[in-house]
């Protein structure tokens, strides 16, 4: 399975500021996804991150609050803009069509965001 | 309705126990069947994938797919306090998004 990392792992942060969190894959993969975990439940999709093109958002989510990047097929970016105590969650990115197959997706360990 | 539904927890179960855990779906249009484990604090770790219905054995782990029904299961055999964790069905069409049930927060107790 691929080995993804996420940065930073944790983070306290200011109402209305913004957060840009990075997810590193060790291998090439054909597609990576940004999920949601509120505290108490399950996971949620934000958004897929395609490279080279704009992200594909769920309903729900949108552009300007989620602005995703995905500049090559090891690399994404997700930015929680003008952030609101509301926002505090956990985001993990995940990949799927690595050596696993397209089938398979793995997740990287998260991002906890704690918004004051 | 939500599009997948997992059983309540928490349970709470000895070491050595099956543990049995279920999600129902609506949607007959789902494809793909995973089972998540994951550790507090941590990202959910695949435990098992399936496509079509039946069974899939790894180890002490079972995954059952019945798309009649729309029904899914995993059993854990001869549980272990290490196998204390939230698990997390997820199922997608073939686009691969998953969609997941609310999570099942299983104890085994020593």
């Amino acid at each position: 399975s691929a080995v993804i990392s996420q940065k930073p792992s944790r983070d306290i942060c200011q109402r209305g500021t913004s957060l840009t969190i990075q997810c590193q894959v060790d291998s090439q993969v054909t597609m990576m996804f940004w999920y949601r975990q509120q505290p108490g439940q399950s996971l949620t999709l934000i958004a897929t991150a395609n490279q080279g093109s704009e992200a594909t958002y769920e309903s729900g989510f949108v552009i300007d609050k989620f602005p995703i990047s995905r500049p090559n097929l090891t690399f994404s970016t997700l930015t929680v803009s003008n952030m609101s105590p509301e926002d505090s969650s956990i985001y993990l990115c995940s990949v799927a069509g690595g050596s696993g197959g397209v089938e398979t997706q793995y997740f990287g360990p998260g991002t906890r965001l704690l918004v004051l | 309705q939500k599009e997948v539904e997992q059983d309540p927890g928490p349970l709470s179960v000895p070491e050595g126990a099956i543990v049995s855990l279920n999600c129902t779906y609506s949607n007959s249009a789902f494809q793909y069947f995973m089972w998540y484990r994951q550790y507090s604090r941590k990202g959910p770790e695949l435990l098992m994938y399936t496509y079509s219905s039946g069974n899939k054995e790894d180890g002490r782990f079972t995954a059952q797919v019945d798309k009649s029904s729309k029904y899914i299961s995993l059993f854990i055999r001869d549980s272990q306090p290490s196998d204390s964790a939230t698990y997390l069905c997820a199922m997608s069409f073939n686009d691969y998004k998953l969609s997941f049930g609310a999570g099942t927060t299983v104890t085994v107790r020593a």
